[in-house]
């Protein structure tokens, strides 16, 4: 059972188009990570989500974490070539020792010039 | 700053020989460590954790184990390579369990 649902699992678009992400859980997580990932590397963390309904902008992209805090989604504006790329939402669960990060499948995005 | 070093990027190795993948991280003390496993560019699979020397939890059994000699330096390792253990293999870091993690290149190991 996947804790954390990343959808799409796959997207291709043009260059300039907007597109949204989405990661949905049936489980409340105290914060909420979004990586991106580039073919052959490791993931980069893009931000971090805390409270509930929080939206988060970095230069062309909105991050918002759900009212619930069960749910985050992404939103890229004129979406571009560099946007390429696997983008993995993380969950963090538990306190104290008993922290533990929730990881979803990611989606992978390809931007087409 | 804080750097994290993996290698080597990549490795191909036969059936049943021996593995040793490292990672030191650079900057900081007392790191959280983890190594982590990726299927086909999907997602994370965690493998191991440490929070000090000599102290690793194993998140799945497995043919692998995981080694912490000194507080920046972490070692995945495997007596003998099975097929089924090619994969995206990422050494990462955070100050604490859960916070936002640092990772390294990557390792992207073949076993033939």
């Amino acid at each position: 059972t996947q804790l954390l649902e990343q959808s799409p699992q796959f997207l291709s678009i043009q260059e300039g188009e907007n597109l949204t992400v989405y990661c949905n859980s049936s489980s409340v997580f105290s914060s909420l990570q979004w990586y991106r990932q580039e073919p052959g590397e490791g993931p980069v963390l893009l931000v971090t989500v805390v409270t509930g309904g929080e939206v988060k902008k970095l230069k062309r992209l909105t991050f918002q974490f759900g009212d619930a805090r069960k749910d985050s989604s992404l939103h890229i504006t004129a979406a571009q070539p560099g946007d390429t790329g696997l983008y993995l939402c993380a969950g963090l669960r538990g306190g104290g020792n008993n922290r533990k990060l929730i990881w979803g499948l990611g989606t992978s995005l390809a931007v087409n010039p | 700053s804080q750097t994290i070093h993996q290698w080597p990027a990549t490795l191909v190795q036969p059936v049943g020989s021996p593995l040793s993948l490292e990672c030191t991280v650079e900057g900081t003390s007392n790191p959280n460590l983890y190594w982590y496993r990726q299927a086909a560019g999907r997602g994370l699979q965690l493998l191991f954790y440490s929070v000090g020397i000599g102290q690793i939890s194993s998140e799945v059994p497995q043919n692998l184990s995981a080694s912490r000699p000194q507080d920046r330096q972490f070692i995945l390792s495997s007596k003998k390579l099975l097929l089924s253990d090619s994969g995206f293999y990422l050494c990462a870091w955070s100050v604490r369990r859960g916070a936002e993690a640092f990772f390294g290149q990557g390792t992207r190991l073949t076993v033939v």
